[in-house]
C-alpha cells in the first residue's frame, strides 16, 4: 500500500512565524487532504489537494502530484494553531485514505 | 448542515465484551469510512460503506465488523474486546467514495479495561 511520510515530526515556534510540514508519498495519489486535529481529537479538513495549490486565510497548501509530495504552509502563526497535522492520500478511493503520523506543532505565545 | 455525528463519545469495556458505535454522515453524504487511532499505531483504515455495501477493509481481525443503513446511518461492532483495541474510532463522511473532502466526526474514546 502506499507510504505517508511527514516531517518534520515536531515543530516548536514562536508565535507570529512561518512553518512549512511537508508530505511525501511512495507512489502517485489521487486523492490529497491536510487536516488539523485539536487537543480533543477532532480532526478538522484544511484542504482537498491532489494537485495546484490553494490558499485559506494564513493558510495554504501546494501539491505537486508528479513528484509525490505536498506542503503546508502556516504563515503568521497563532497559539490556537497548535496541534497535530495530518496528511492523508489514496487512490482512487478517497475513502481509504493512509495517513501520515503526522507534525505536531506547538505555538508558544 | 449538521456534521458528522457518533455515539457515544466515551465509553469503557472490560475484556472480553462487545461493542457498537454508531456514525450519522452529513445529511447527503452516502460514504463512510472507519479509522482506529492509536498512539502506538496511528490512523488506521479500518472499513468503508457506500450504499449499504462494504467497498473496502482494513487490515484488522475479524473481530471488527461494521454495516451501513439504507439512510447512510453506519454502525461498526467490536466482539471479544481486547486490551489493544483501546482507542479513538473515528468516522468520516463524503459525498462519493472515488474523491472530495472527508468530514470526521468528534470520534467514540473506547477504553478496554
Amino acid at each position: 500500500g502506499i507510504q505517508v511520510e511527514q516531517s518534520p515530526p515536531d515543530l516548536i515556534l514562536q508565535e507570529g512565524a512561518n512553518s512549512t510540514l511537508r508530505c511525501n508519498f511512495s507512489d502517485s495519489v489521487n486523492n490529497l487532504q491536510w487536516f488539523h486535529q485539536n487537543p480533543w481529537g477532532q480532526l478538522i479538513n484544511l484542504f482537498y489537494i491532489p494537485s495546484g495549490t490553494k490558499q485559506n486565510g494564513r493558510l495554504s497548501a501546494t501539491t505537486v502530484a508528479t513528484e509525490r509530495y505536498s506542503l503546508l504552509y502556516i504563515s503568521s502563526s497563532q497559539t490556537t494553531d497548535s496541534g497535530v497535522y495530518f496528511c492523508a492520500g489514496g487512490g482512487t478511493n478517497a475513502g481509504k485514505s493512509t495517513f501520515g503520523d503526522g507534525t505536531t506543532l506547538t505555538v508558544k505565545p | 448542515k449538521a456534521g458528522v455525528t457518533q455515539t457515544p463519545r466515551y465509553l469503557i469495556k472490560t475484556r472480553g465484551q462487545q461493542v457498537t458505535l454508531s456514525c450519522s454522515p452529513i445529511s447527503g453524504h452516502r460514504s463512510v469510512s472507519w479509522y482506529q487511532q492509536t498512539p502506538g499505531q496511528g490512523l488506521q483504515f479500518l472499513f468503508e460503506y457506500f450504499s449499504e455495501t462494504q467497498r473496502n477493509k482494513g487490515n484488522f481481525p475479524g473481530r471488527f465488523s461494521g454495516r451501513q443503513f439504507s439512510n447512510s446511518r453506519s454502525e461498526m461492532n467490536v466482539s471479544t474486546l481486547e486490551l489493544g483495541d483501546s482507542a479513538l474510532y473515528l468516522c468520516a463522511s463524503s459525498l462519493e467514495p472515488q474523491g472530495g473532502t472527508q468530514y470526521f466526526g468528534p470520534g467514540t474514546r473506547l477504553l478496554v479495561l
